[in-house]
């Protein structure tokens, strides 16, 4: 299976630390990305990481990919009370057929 | 979120209902899914539309049926559903250019909290 598998599964932070989240999988990928779902909605797309890329930035998150590894991991910095989400890993073996990993919960404490 | 609706966002129906889930996407996208996403369980991949064709369905039980009318809309039609199947029901979609091909970044909706009695 390709699955995405995150870690922690749940992590509990102080308002304006920053949070950190991995990911690891199983073969070889394409891109790997990194989703963002508040409590019973939809998934929202964060940021998508390519296979030949190390490092991607965007605003407060900073994703990072070691191949060799087969693992990734999502860093968000100075973090907010509106960052409290679920975060998912996927990867595909091809467009339209992502598969999902169980997600890190990530709760922000003021 | 934008850019996806669902409908209805609640729905609660007996083991002898059907209803139909609805999903309409405005941002000009050529492939849609349906997920499942229950509790505690990765989210699952049920079908899924390319350029209107059905290119995959991951051994999904025929109580569930899906409706690919055009481009721009989804149906999930639901009947003789078991409390199992009690779940968030989430639509999606993306760009392709063909079969297995074209942007990854999927785009979903608010779901339907769907609730079997």
């Amino acid at each position: 299976s390709q699955q995405g598998e995150e870690d922690p599964q749940a992590l509990s932070i102080q308002e304006g630390e920053n949070a950190t989240m991995n990911c690891s999988y199983k073969t070889s990928i394409n891109n790997l990305q990194w989703y963002r779902q508040n409590s019973g909605r939809g998934l929202v797309h964060l940021i998508l990481i390519r296979s030949n890329e190390r490092e991607k930035h965007s605003g407060r998150l900073r994703v990072t990919l070691d191949t060799s590894k087969k693992s990734s991991s999502l860093l968000i910095t100075a973090s907010r009370a509106a960052d409290t989400a679920s975060y998912f890993c996927a990867t595909g073996p091809g467009a339209q057929k992502l598969v999902f990993g169980q997600g890190t919960r990530l709760t922000i404490n003021p | 979120e934008t850019g996806v609706t669902q409908t209805p966002r609640h729905l609660v129906m007996g083991m002898t209902n059907k209803k139909s889930l609805k999903c309409e996407q405005h941002l000009g996208h050529n492939a849609m899914y349906w997920y499942k996403q229950s509790a505690k369980k990765p989210l699952e991949l049920m079908f899924v539309y390319s350029l209107e064709e059905r290119v995959e369905n991951n051994s999904v039980p025929s109580r569930f049926s899906p409706e690919c009318p055009n481009s721009s809309h989804l149906f999930l039609h639901l009947h003789t559903l078991q409390p199992e199947d009690s779940a968030l029901y989430l639509c999606a979609s993306s760009q392709a250019l063909g079969p297995g091909r074209g942007r990854y970044e999927q785009y979903f909706g608010p779901g339907t909290r769907l609730t079997v009695t």
